[in-house]
């Protein structure tokens, strides 16, 4: 898997909009960004994926700079319920063969009121 | 939405003994994954299985074994619990296909004494 980088740890207010960045300059034409968190003692929470166009769900907005070396996860008004380790993770698409999760440090994401 | 439920959220067991942690998942997923998670040395996969009855090993087979006589079904053996053993397990499932995405269950944290 290409390798990811993500600031250790942000900070947000209630209500607010967190922006979540992750740099994946070496990411190939084929492979996905994935975003998935964790909060403190829980199994790890899938949150949105996306190949080169941006992507929004009932959770996130995922978007992904023209050249794909970037990306940014935006959560729309943040709660102190989003407060969690926010990883991105790259992986290859189809046919690329089995694709163990690597995660990396990932974002400690605090959420204050 | 995608369930995964594992057997025990905490487990507390001595060493020598065989401990069987289970994972089901509801969403007739033909892929399920098994996982250990501890500090500085983030997620790392034990075993997975794309069918029923069969079974690859990850990066970290070693004291561990699976199960999987039912397509909901995959559970991981520690036939001698040892105290290096001590972890967050975590189970995962995807549809067919290894770009899939994976959704994990709630973990269990299992404590070997």
């Amino acid at each position: 898997d290409a390798k990811t980088t993500q600031p250790p740890s942000m900070d947000c207010a209630e209500g607010r909009a967190a922006n979540l960045p992750c740099n994946h300059s070496t990411i190939s034409g084929n492979e996905y960004v994935y975003w998935y968190r964790q909060i403190h003692s829980q199994g790890p929470q899938y949150i949105i994926h996306g190949l080169k166009n941006n992507e929004t769900n009932e959770m996130a907005s995922l978007i992904i700079t023209e050249d794909r070396k970037s990306s940014t996860l935006i959560l729309p008004h943040a709660t102190l319920r989003d407060t969690a380790v926010y990883y991105c993770i790259v992986r290859g698409g189809v046919n690329t063969g089995f694709q163990k999760l690597v995660f990396g440090t990932g974002t400690r994401l605090l959420v204050s009121p | 939405d995608v369930k995964v439920t594992q057997s025990s959220r905490y487990l507390v067991k001595r060493t020598g003994e065989k401990v069987f942690l289970e994972c089901v998942q509801d969403m007739d997923h033909e892929n399920m994954f098994w996982y250990r998670q501890d500090p500085g040395l983030g997620l790392r996969l034990i075993y997975f299985s794309y069918d029923v009855k069969m079974k690859e090993k990850g990066d970290i087979p070693e004291g561990y074994s699976v199960s999987r006589e039912k397509k909901e079904r995959f559970s991981l053996i520690l036939e001698s619990a040892s105290t290096n053993q001590t972890s967050m397990y975590l189970c995962a499932s995807s549809l067919k296909g290894w770009q899939e995405t994976q959704y994990f269950g709630p973990g269990t944290r299992l404590l070997v004494l």
